[in-house]
């Protein structure tokens, strides 16, 4: 079955840099396109990037364009958040969620998520 | 961007009760609308859709309609298990935006 499994989540210091993994497995990764979704604790939710089913396109909310990138290993089956200049606004849980096609599509799957605190 | 506005923030209502959120979006697009139940404590789950397509696996006393800028999820006959947030989705297209959210209890 389809299972997506985040890590690399901790608590930092603002202004510092983390990098998020997200692992995939139980469907053709290269196929379809991923997002990072995130939720501050006690919020909604809130997209975060996403990069197409072969990398070549990535886009992200104004909130955080700039300072995170979004890569992925096709090779691997993973997903990668790269978070610099962290603020205290970045703390949330992060989800990676799997779109249901490679055609900018809804999501069908989320990991269980992974805890990003930042604070000093 | 086109902005997603929610309506309720929150409700409570009876087992049996139907109930109903909007969703409202700032500018019309496409049916390229999706409904998530969040339950608490758990991970997000799609129920709809294309504005309408109800996932499957999901109960059928879940529903989704509406098109342009109005879009409504509706459960016409509330169960305990209902008891969640509902996120509806504008997708296929950046950004990927989330409404606020509608909490859903059982009064």
């Amino acid at each position: 079955q389809v299972q997506l499994v985040e890590s690399g989540g901790g608590v930092v210091q603002p202004g510092t840099s983390l990098r998020l993994s997200c692992a995939a497995s139980g469907f053709t990764f290269s196929n379809h396109g991923i997002h990072w979704v995130r939720q501050a604790p006690g919020k909604g939710l809130e997209w975060v990037a996403v990069i197409s089913y072969d990398g070549k396109t990535k886009y992200y909310a104004d909130s955080v364009k700039g300072r995170f990138t979004i890569s992925r290993d096709n090779s691997k089956n993973t997903m990668y958040l790269q978070m610099n200049s962290l603020r205290a606004e970045d703390t949330a849980l992060y989800y990676c969620a799997k779109e249901w096609t490679n055609a900018d599509d809804y999501f069908d799957s989320w990991g269980q998520g992974t805890l990003v605190t930042v604070s000093s | 961007d086109i902005q997603m506005t929610q309506s309720p923030s929150s409700l409570s209502a009876s087992v049996g009760d139907r109930v109903t959120i909007t969703c409202r979006a700032s500018q019309g697009f496409k049916n390229y609308l999706a409904w998530y139940q969040q339950k608490p404590g758990k991970v997000p789950k799609v129920l709809i859709s294309a504005a309408s397509t109800l996932q499957s696996g999901v109960p059928s006393r879940f529903s989704g309609s509406g098109s342009g800028t109005d879009f409504t999820l509706t459960i016409s006959s509330l169960q305990p298990e209902d008891v969640a947030t509902y996120y509806c989705q504008k997708y296929n297209s950046v950004p990927w935006t989330f409404g606020q959210g509608t909490k859903v209890e059982i009064k």
